[in-house]
C-alpha cells in the first residue's frame, strides 16, 4: 500500500542554519504530496504542496520539489528561525482522498 | 471564525466510560475525517465520511463509532474506554472533488486521557 518515510528526529539546529528533512514515498501513480507543520499544542497546518512531478512547493522560506525519479519530496529551508520549531509531517494523498502521513520529524531551533 | 472546530479540547475520564468528541466545519466541504495521533506523534486515519456516507473505515475497534448527521458534522463516540485510547484525535475536512490535489483542513485536536 501507499506509504511515506521521513527522517527520524529530533533535529536540533542553531538559528540561521540550513534545514533538510528527507521524505520518500511509495505509491501507485503520482499522488499529490504535502508538508504539514504542527506547532506545539496546535493542530496541523498545510505548509506547502506539489501536485505533479517536478513541481516545487514553497511557503515561508520552505521549499520542496516533487521528484518522481527518486520518489522524494525533501523539505528545505536556507535559514531557520527559532519560530520554525515544530513537528513536520510529509504526506501523500491516498487513492481514497485521505492523507497518508510519515511519522513526523521534530525540529528544535536554538537561538 | 474557526474553520474546523472540535469539542472538547481536553477530556480526562476513567477506563470503561463512554465519551464523545464533536467536530464541525464551516468551509462548505463534503468530506470529513478522524485521525488519531499517538504519543509518538504518529497520525493514522480512522474514518472518513463523504456526504454522510462512510468511505474509509480503517482497522479500528468497534468500540469507536463515528456519526455524521450532516456533511458539516462528524462526531466520534467511544465506548468502554481503554488506557490505549489515550491520544489526540484530530478532525479534518476537504472537498471530495479535489480529492487528488486539495488539502485537508484540520481542527486543533481533542486530547483524550484515560485513567
Amino acid at each position: 500500500g501507499d506509504s511515506v518515510t521521513q527522517m527520524e528526529g529530533p533535529v536540533t539546529l542553531s538559528e540561521e542554519a540550513f534545514l533538510t528533512i528527507n521524505c520518500t514515498y511509495t505509491a501507485t501513480g503520482y499522488p499529490s504530496l504535502f508538508w504539514y507543520v504542527q506547532y506545539p499544542g496546535e493542530g496541523l497546518q498545510l505548509l506547502l504542496k506539489a501536485t505533479k512531478a517536478d513541481d516545487k512547493g514553497s511557503n515561508k522560506g520552505f521549499e520542496a520539489t516533487y521528484r518522481k525519479e527518486t520518489t522524494s519530496f525533501h523539505l528545505e529551508k536556507g535559514s531557520v528561525q527559532v519560530s520554525d520549531s515544530a513537528v513536520y509531517f510529509c504526506a501523500l494523498r491516498g487513492s481514497q482522498g485521505n492523507l497518508i502521513f510519515g511519522k513526523g520529524t521534530k525540529l528544535s531551533v536554538k537561538p | 471564525d474557526t474553520a474546523v472546530s472540535q469539542t472538547p479540547k481536553y477530556l480526562v475520564t476513567q477506563m470503561g466510560n463512554d465519551k464523545s468528541i464533536k467536530c464541525e466545519q464551516n468551509l462548505g466541504h463534503d468530506t470529513m475525517y478522524w485521525y488519531k495521533q499517538d504519543s509518538k506523534k504518529f497520525l493514522k486515519i480512522m474514518f472518513s465520511y463523504n456526504n454522510k456516507e462512510l468511505i474509509i473505515n480503517e482497522t479500528v475497534p468497534n468500540r469507536f463509532s463515528p456519526k455524521s448527521p450532516d456533511k458539516a458534522h462528524l462526531n466520534l463516540h467511544i465506548n468502554s474506554l481503554e488506557l490505549g485510547d489515550s491520544a489526540v484525535y484530530f478532525c479534518a475536512s476537504s472537498l471530495f472533488r479535489r480529492a487528488n490535489t486539495g488539502e485537508l483542513f484540520f481542527g486543533e485536536g481533542s486530547r483524550l486521557t484515560v485513567l
